[in-house]
């Protein structure tokens, strides 16, 4: 099956620092997601990419579809103490019977004040 | 009003009983999922199911029986609880099945002693 390959998977930075994160595939999706996980909650929609090459912000939020389409990235701009949190990128292959998007392994953020 | 409700939010039951765990969408998608998160945090789907039809069963032990009374309502039942069952188990739903972007609810943490 599809594997998606996340990283890092945790990173501890100090407020202010610019964060990036990456997500790999063996294969093709055609739509890319970034969701945003805080402790107690589930997962919530951060960034929706459908497009290769597609370049989206989201306030201090960046993320691009790769020209491949087997890659995407998220870029966080000056870090607060509220990004902390869990970052799933997922793929997915919309207007297909996929039946589902394929996670990653999450990328755990800590932010030190 | 909340998109994806489930309940309970926290279960804590002994090996061997049998549990249910309730989910509702308002959003009036056409799919809904249930996703399990471990203790490492990495969100794995179980079942995914498409106007009340089955899509996807992701080699999930046949105790756990997925119903979907109508598209609002994905329940997942589990017999015969055992402790490696004990994890964060989300509900969510999409628009449309393929990947599209997930709405989850808020989780129940189940505990199995």
């Amino acid at each position: 099956g599809q594997q998606l390959n996340q990283s890092p998977q945790s990173m501890f930075i100090q407020e202010g620092e610019d964060v990036s994160m990456n997500c790999t595939s063996s294969s093709i999706f055609n739509t890319w997601l970034w969701y945003k996980q805080d402790p107690g909650e589930g997962p919530v929609l951060l960034i929706a990419l459908y497009k290769a090459g597609e370049l989206t912000s989201n306030g201090r939020l960046t993320a691009q579809f790769g020209i491949t389409r087997k890659d995407s990235f998220l870029n966080i701009s000056a870090s607060i103490p509220s990004d902390v949190g869990i970052y799933f990128c997922a793929g997915g292959l919309i207007n297909t019977n996929a039946g589902k998007s394929t996670f990653g392994d999450g990328t755990t953020l800590t932010v030190k004040p | 009003d909340t998109a994806v409700s489930q309940t309970p939010k926290y279960l804590v039951t002994q090996m061997g009983n049998d549990k249910s765990i309730k989910c509702e969408q308002n959003l009036g998608h056409d799919t809904m999922y249930w996703y399990k998160q471990d203790s490492k945090k990495f969100l794995k789907i179980m079942f995914s199911y498409n106007n009340k039809e089955l899509i996807i069963n992701e080699t999930v032990p046949n105790r756990f029986s997925p119903k979907s009374p109508d598209k609002a309502h994905l329940n997942l039942h589990i017999n015969s609880l055992e402790l490696g069952d004990s994890a964060v188990y989300f509900c969510a739903s999409s628009l449309r099945d393929g990947g599209g972007v997930a709405f989850f609810g808020q989780g129940t943490r189940l505990t199995v002693v």
